[in-house]
């Protein structure tokens, strides 16, 4: 889990209320992404981010939205449009496209476990 | 489309045994290969990868995989199984190809469970 922090470790959330999941890096990573994991079903991409400024949708962004303002930061709102949030919550980071290690791991944070109430 | 299967959701195995978790993949250009472990309310851990070179690649923990092109395969193995290695194991793919290099795929996950 080094070089990614992830807050906090649990959430709670009441029904129509929007939540933001706090993801930092300090490994000087270009991309960084963000994965939802629920039992059973592995990891599916939420949302991910080439470079500042800019972020791509993953296969399940519904109901989500991300900022990308500062390199070390990817912060994910769950928003009251998600209408299951309840899961863990992985953010990455890792090389961005065109770097020559591009073809390099993803590195996770410890993840964020956000229950709906 | 690039892919990725891991046929057994759940390994059981007893301690001391050799173990191995399979994982199958499907890519256009040249694959990347990773395996990850994630132990109960944690991030996933980088175990080992696959680029290119050696088809035995070694890794974290006692941990190895073979890379074998014909049966697009590339299972996790392990000589001596211990009960601390009891956790998920996800297999990755990553596609050559420039356009997509900067996304992995993720298989389902493989419960291993050791037994002492």
């Amino acid at each position: 889990d080094g070089g990614i922090t992830q807050s906090p470790k649990y959430l709670f959330r009441k029904e129509g209320q929007n939540v933001t999941l706090s993801c930092e890096q300090n490994l000087n990573h270009d991309a960084m992404y963000w994965y939802r994991q629920d039992p059973g079903q592995g990891l599916r991409l939420i949302y991910y981010s080439q470079i500042v400024n800019d972020f791509q949708k993953g296969d399940i962004a519904e109901g989500y939205s991300v900022s990308r303002e500062k390199k070390e930061s990817f912060p994910l709102t769950v928003t009251s449009a998600q209408k299951n949030p309840t899961a863990f919550y992985l953010c990455a980071s890792g090389p961005g496209q065109g770097d020559p290690s591009s073809y390099n791991e993803q590195f996770f944070g410890p993840g964020t476990r956000l229950t709906v109430l | 489309a690039q892919s990725v299967a891991q046929p057994e959701d759940q390994v059981n195995v007893a301690e001391g045994n050799p173990l191995t978790v399979k994982c199958t993949y499907s890519v256009s250009g040249n694959p990347y290969l990773f395996w990850y472990v994630q132990y109960p309310n944690r991030g996933l851990q980088f175990l080992l990868k696959y680029i290119t070179g050696d088809n035995l690649v070694k890794g974290s923990y006692g941990f190895e995989a073979e890379f074998n092109k014909s049966q697009t395969s590339f299972h996790l193995k392990k000589p001596s199984a211990l009960v601390s290695d009891s956790a998920l194991y996800f297999c990755a793919v990553r596609d050559g190809w420039y356009s997509s290099a900067s996304k992995i795929i993720f298989g389902s996950g493989t419960r291993l469970s050791i037994r002492p």
